[in-house]
């Protein structure tokens, strides 16, 4: 069975810009979670969609949203870049309690 | 008052080694206990979950939950150089919120053949 696969893998961007971020679970996983990963921070929670719905929301601002498709595909967008947005952008998609984290997204933001 | 503290590290041992990694938590409502492991630049790889307190044992690791203590802990026996990475503990509450996870900041761990 394929794994949770994310595109771009690498991302520079400037200050102001706009970057969305792509993510498709496990085939027959319905709940897509995101993070963000810092070294100052480690891994943070963002949000969880399930069935097209937000259904969990972590202590971000309103830059970062996202949203899922019919066919369980997530996006998460991040508006107006600050530097310290900087991170490994991380999706995990599970059936049930366990949560399978795919490589990720590298944004760089300068 | 971090909700999982969990030490940074760096850990180093021998080939062979017996490896201990621990995390302490602050909320009670915490039920699903995980641990996973990173890799540089890659995302992490579940290792071990649990649910509530007990063992659980799958080939060389070993998880273990005492929610009475609020702490887990996962032994690695007879550790391979393959083994060097950084570990991270998670957890979630039970019901509707059991999808977020909350991490420790994660262990680096190095084997050293």
């Amino acid at each position: 069975k394929a794994g949770v696969t994310q595109t771009p893998r690498y991302l520079i961007k400037t200050r102001g810009q706009q970057v969305t971020l792509s993510c498709s679970p496990i085939s027959g996983h319905r709940s897509v979670s995101w993070y963000q990963q810092t070294p100052g921070q480690g891994l943070q929670f963002l949000f969880e969609y399930f069935s097209e719905t937000q259904r969990n929301k972590g202590n971000f601002p309103g830059r970062f949203s996202g949203r899922q498709f019919s066919n369980s595909r997530s996006e998460m967008n991040v508006s107006t870049l600050e530097l310290g947005d900087s991170a490994l952008y991380l999706c995990a998609s599970s059936k049930q309690e366990t949560q399978y984290f795919g490589p990720g997204t590298r944004l760089l933001v300068l | 008052q971090k909700e999982v503290e969990q030490d940074p590290g760096p850990l180093s041992v021998p080939e062979g080694a017996i490896v201990s990694l621990n995390c302490t938590y602050s909320n009670s409502a915490f039920q699903y206990f995980m641990w996973y492991r990173q890799y540089s630049r890659k995302g992490p790889e579940l290792l071990m979950y649990t649910y509530s307190s007990g063992n659980k044992e799958d080939g060389r690791f070993t998880a273990q939950v005492d929610k009475s203590s609020k702490y887990i802990s996962l032994f690695i026996r007879d550790s391979q150089p393959s083994d060097s990475a950084t570990y991270l503990c998670a957890m979630s509450r039970s019901g509707g919120s059991n999808y977020k996870l909350t991490f420790g900041k994660g262990t680096l761990l190095t084997v050293n053949p």
